[in-house]
Order: structure tokens, then sequence, then C-alpha cells
């Protein structure tokens, strides 16, 4: 069974610019959650999606936004890209996103800002 | 609020020697998941073990072990002969009741396994 895609795997932007992120979930799974990974704040849970709404939110600024599709595909944007917003992103799914189902994660999208 | 602790931010062993990585949790809520997971250097976050904060008992899987105490908030992880493979960085995350799918990460301690 496939795991978790995330993609691109790599990318390099511009202070100012905007990127999207997008992560497939495991076939059947209807919950995507969205997670940074950087050296200094180790790993914070941005916004999780289930069924095509946004159910949980993270404590990060309004440039960082998500959406879900009726497919369950999620995507990621961020907008007005800070040198801060270099990290790796993880996105991880689950068949019903409660806190008793296991989460399987990608091999997240390493997005560096220059 | 919810917290988990990681106080080994790096750990050194000699192939086959037994390594304990520990775990300190804190939330008022009653229920309530804790996990492991294992970060390969290749980046995907590979689940290991979950425990729901009712059942204390200990589990074992291959050289695998876990150590849920609620007493003192922890839930260590226990590697026995340890391998070159399992070296990693393993972090501890708590989940709790109405937050869905969030995940309450530590640090994540760095486990170097030297031939």
């Amino acid at each position: 069974k496939a795991g978790v895609t995330q993609t691109p795997r790599y990318l390099i932007k511009t202070r100012g610019q905007q990127v999207t992120l997008s992560c497939s979930p495991i076939s059947g799974h209807r919950s995507v959650s969205w997670y940074q990974q950087t050296p200094g704040q180790g790993l914070q849970f941005l916004f999780e999606y289930f069924s095509e709404t946004q159910r949980n939110k993270g404590n990060f600024p309004g440039r960082f936004s998500g959406r879900q599709f009726s497919n369950s595909r999620s995507e990621m944007n961020v907008s007005t890209l800070e040198l801060g917003d270099s990290a790796l992103y993880l996105c991880a799914s689950s068949r019903q996103g409660s806190m008793n189902t296991e989460a399987f994660f990608g091999q997240g999208t390493r997005l560096t800002v220059v | 609020a919810q917290k988990v602790t990681q106080a080994q931010t790096e750990i050194s062993v000699v192939e086959k020697e037994d390594v304990t990585l520990d775990c300190v949790y804190e939330t008022r809520d009653t229920t309530y998941y804790l996990f492991w997971y294992k970060q390969p250097p290749s980046g995907e976050l590979v689940f290991l073990i979950r425990r729901n904060s009712f059942d204390e008992q200990n589990e074992i899987s291959g050289r695998y072990s876990w150590n849920f105490q609620k007493s003192t908030s922890s839930f260590n992880f226990t590697i026995t002969a340890s391998q070159v493979v399992d070296s990693a960085v393993y972090f501890c995350a708590l989940s709790v009741t109405n937050t869905g799918n969030q995940f309450y990460f530590g640090t994540g301690t760095s486990l170097t396994v030297i031939p």
C-alpha cells in the first residue's frame, strides 16, 4: 500500500515569494495534518484537515494556510516567505484523525528561503 | 497546556549495548495517548508505539520495550542490544482529547550506535 507522498521534496524560494506544498495521504485516510520541523523549535503543529474542513490549527501566523480536496489530498501555502520559514514540512495522514489512531508521516518537503 | 520533555539531546552507545531514552510528559487531561516515533536521516517519522493513559502495561516488541509510569508521568523507551540501524532521532509525543491528530512532540533524542 502506498505511503504518504509529499511533493516536492526540496524547494528553494526567495524572501517575499509564496510557496505551495502538496501531500497525498494513504488511500482511505481522511485526516491530514501538517507540521513544521526546525532545529530551534522542533516539531510544531500547523493545522489538521478532515473531510475538507480545517479541524484544528496551531499557533502560526495567517501567512500559513491550507486546504483539503475531496480526494483527501492536501496543500499548504505560505505567503510572503521569511528566512525563518526555512524548515522541513511534514504531513501526516490517518484514517479518522482521532488521538487513538496511528498517524503515518511522509518524508517531508525541505524548504529553504534565501 | 501539554508538554513533552526529552532531556537527552544526544546519546552515543557501542553496538550491542542497551540504551534507554527518557520521556516526561505534562497534561491535565485524564485521557491521552503517548507515542514514540523514529526519524531516520530520510526524514519521515516512523511510528513505533501508541499507549493510552488507561493502560500502564509495559510492552515489549523484539528488541524494543516501553515503560509507562503515570505516577512519574514518564514513558521511557529501551532498546536492547542496540544495532547500527537504530541510529536515528527518536521523538516522544502526546495527543489529548479533542485535539484530533495534533501531536505535542518532545525535542527528540539523537541516538548514535557505534559499530
